[in-house]
């Protein structure tokens, strides 16, 4: 079973930029769509983002102008990057795989979580 | 886009009831990519059913789904102690990903 583990800071100002990765271990980022979810306290699921190993990023339109998802293979992890942060953007992020067999797609596996408050 | 709505918002019943969950979508969806997952408080969501209808490894045959074209449902058919927390419909259609609001089945 593949293992994600989300890392980077607990805490970052308005204006600046939120910096996350995740690395991918029991398993190779040579495959499936690595994602980034969001959910503010007490509040639902939110996609922010997936990227394929060869690249290919698809975003949340809300979020498009703000996101940068990247993947570095040579270190099996990717990377989130949210750029001008509000307190809206507190939440707690997993990655995730989104994994597509034959017919099916879905996410297998997640990160525990890392919370994130934007704030001065 | 495909907006997934999920009713009720919250299900109060007790353990050995029987659990019916709803997921409306916004249009007709790929059903091999409608899932559901379970969350509880502090951990992330974890894979329940996948394509509709298919129960992930290791998920107990008392969570069942069914559906087609814009309604699913996810049936929990006796409620355990450890059943009682937040449900999420989800779904793709290659450009966008989409969860619904969630269900929070609470112990009455």
């Amino acid at each position: 079973q593949v293992q994600l583990q989300e890392s980077g800071p607990g805490l970052v100002t308005p204006s600046e930029t939120l910096s996350l990765t995740c690395a991918v271990s029991n398993g190779s980022i040579n495959d499936s769509y690595w994602t980034w979810i969001r959910q503010p306290p007490g509040k639902g699921l939110e996609w922010i983002g997936f990227i394929y190993y060869s690249g290919t990023t698809i975003y949340n339109p809300s979020l498009k102008s703000r996101v940068t998802i990247s993947v570095d293979k040579s270190k099996n992890h990717f990377s989130l990057r949210l750029d001008s942060v509000t307190a809206a953007d507190t939440a707690v992020f997993y990655c995730a795989r989104y994994y597509c067999g034959v017919a099916n797609c879905f996410f297998d596996s997640w990160g525990q979580g890392t919370l994130v408050s934007v704030s001065s | 886009e495909i907006v997934l709505t999920q009713s009720p918002d919250t299900l109060s019943l007790s353990p050995g009831e029987k659990a019916t969950l709803s997921c409306r979508a916004s249009q007709v969806v790929r059903f091999t990519y409608l899932a559901w997952y379970q969350q509880k408080p502090g951990q992330a969501p974890r894979l329940l059913i996948y394509g509709v209808s298919r129960r992930a490894t290791g998920i107990p045959d008392r969570f069942s789904g069914s559906g087609s074209g814009t309604d699913f449902t996810l049936t929990i058919s006796r409620l355990e102690p450890e059943d009682f927390a937040v449900y999420y419909c989800q779904h793709f259609d290659r450009s966008f990903l989409s969860f619904g609001g969630g269900t929070k089945v609470e112990i009455k």
